[in-house]
């Protein structure tokens, strides 16, 4: 099972909004609610960030946000700020009783 | 506190095995599943598989099915991965996580380097 597709890097303003996508298939993305996303700091391990598509677990801040259409998931930070600079990966479960990740996207806060 | 707490760093030779291991505290070890991932360097992450610490029964990620052994010990609340027929693109870290809920793994232990080289 290849990775879910994710643009390499995505960058925006402090205070912008910016949306990181992330690509599958109806075995995977498209065909079950089991989505979610992690935030990685350079040397750290992941965070936890969004998961079952929309939901975040307690202490994330509500600048971060889900959804997905049909193959498709999206991550959409709001308010833009320095501390969101951060690798973020997507994963998914799979028909395979397997689960996946996407291939990953830097996000440069400019 | 809840943590995953794992082996140190290993470095081993081609065609070699490794074992790494994740011990858990501040929680009830076998009501979550614990999956490992592993992140070569500057790369993404790849999951490896899943395993119950109740009663076992891992499941393994296709590309590395004839090479992974995923154990547990409930007297220790460990959680064992075993890579054997080591080659240079095992280089990575290994990361244990816990399965707060499908598909969101919310504890991750620090991670274990192994490197692979003659």
């Amino acid at each position: 099972q290849s990775g879910l597709t994710q643009p390499a890097s995505v960058s925006g303003s402090p205070g912008q909004s910016i949306t990181i996508s992330c690509t599958g298939t109806s075995s995977d993305v498209g065909g079950y609610v089991y989505v979610s996303w992690y935030q990685q700091h350079p040397g750290k391990a992941p965070k936890l960030m969004i998961y079952d598509v929309t939901n975040r677990p307690s202490g994330v801040s509500n600048r971060f946000s889900g959804s997905k259409s049909g193959n498709t998931a999206s991550l959409t930070i709001s308010g833009l700020q320095a501390e969101d600079e951060a690798d973020y990966y997507c994963s998914s479960y799979t028909s395979s009783s397997a689960y996946v990740f996407g291939t990953g996207t830097k996000v440069t806060v400019l | 506190q809840v943590q995953l707490v794992q082996s140190g760093a290993e470095v081993k030779k081609p065609g070699a095995s490794v074992k790494v291991s994740c011990k858990a505290s501040g929680y009830s070890f076998t009501s979550y599943f614990i999956h490992w991932v592993r992140q070569a360097p500057g790369q993404g992450l790849e999951w490896m598989g899943i395993i119950n610490p109740s009663g076992g029964y891992p499941t393994y990620a296709q590309q590395f099915q004839d090479r992974v052994t995923m154990t547990r010990d409930t007297s220790t609340s460990t959680i064992y991965m075993e890579l054997s027929s080591l080659r240079s693109e095992d280089t990575a870290l290994y990361y244990c996580t816990r399965e707060w809920r499908t598909d969101a793994f919310d504890i991750w232990g620090q991670g274990t380097m192994v490197t692979v080289s003659s």
